[in-house]
């Protein structure tokens, strides 16, 4: 399998402009989840999908995120507008399992800039 | 509630030397212990985890962790590290259905 993708690897975008972060999870996984990594917060979870339904957004910083997951194998997490706080390395990563005692499997991230 | 304290964010070591990688953590439930490791431009991968069972865990590239109940500690170790160890390594715990909780890292540094 060649694990979780992610694109774009690198995002560089101007305040205000609308970023679309791209992921297909491992298959057969049914459970999905975005992070977002950053040297003051750490990797903190935005939100994650059981069988692409949405189960916890609490952790979504505000109403310019949004997540979908249209199939089994496609999801998005959109900013828009997008702001420089939201510079950061945005993970996401799938699991058999779920997270209580599955094992993660997370993909080489897209990070983003915005200016 | 959970959470997951990893008492250094910096280690660093000299190569071939032993090292450990502190973790506390804090649950209401039974837990499941993992730690994980990332290395530069790259995703976290699981390096090994603590579900039931023996408390040493054994994982991939010569690490392990015991699993201390009374002290609700998950410590890493490696009794030799190589300068290809250089990482982040992450402690993280989940159980009770509670969502994963990452701690904020410690940065391990392989000096030659």
């Amino acid at each position: 399998d060649a694990g979780v993708i992610q694109s774009p690897r690198h995002e560089v975008t101007e305040m205000g402009q609308e970023v679309t972060l791209r992921c297909k999870p491992i298959s057969g996984h049914d459970y999905l989840f975005w992070y977002r990594q950053t040297m003051m917060r750490g990797l903190e979870l935005l939100i994650y999908f059981n069988n692409n339904v949405p189960i916890d957004d609490s952790g979504m910083p505000e109403d310019r995120f949004s997540a979908k997951m249209p199939n089994a194998s496609f999801s998005t997490l959109k900013i828009q507008p997008s702001e420089p706080r939201d510079s950061a390395v945005y993970f996401c990563a799938s699991s058999l399992q779920g997270f209580e005692a599955g094992e993660l499997f997370f993909g080489e991230g897209s990070r983003l800039t915005v200016l | 509630a959970q959470s997951v304290t990893q008492l250094d964010s910096q280690v660093p070591v000299f190569e071939e030397a032993p090292v450990e990688l502190r973790c506390n953590y804090s649950s209401s439930v039974s837990v499941y212990l993992f730690w994980y490791v990332q290395y530069p431009n790259q995703g976290l991968q699981l390096l090994l985890k603590y579900l039931s069972g023996s408390t040493l865990v054994k994982g991939i590239n010569g690490f392990e962790a015991e699993f201390n109940k009374s002290q609700t500690s998950f410590h890493l170790r490696k009794p030799s590290v190589h300068i290809s160890d250089t990482a982040e390594y992450f402690c993280a715990v989940s159980g009770g259905s509670y969502i994963p909780t990452f701690g904020r890292g410690t940065s391990l540094i392989v000096h030659p």
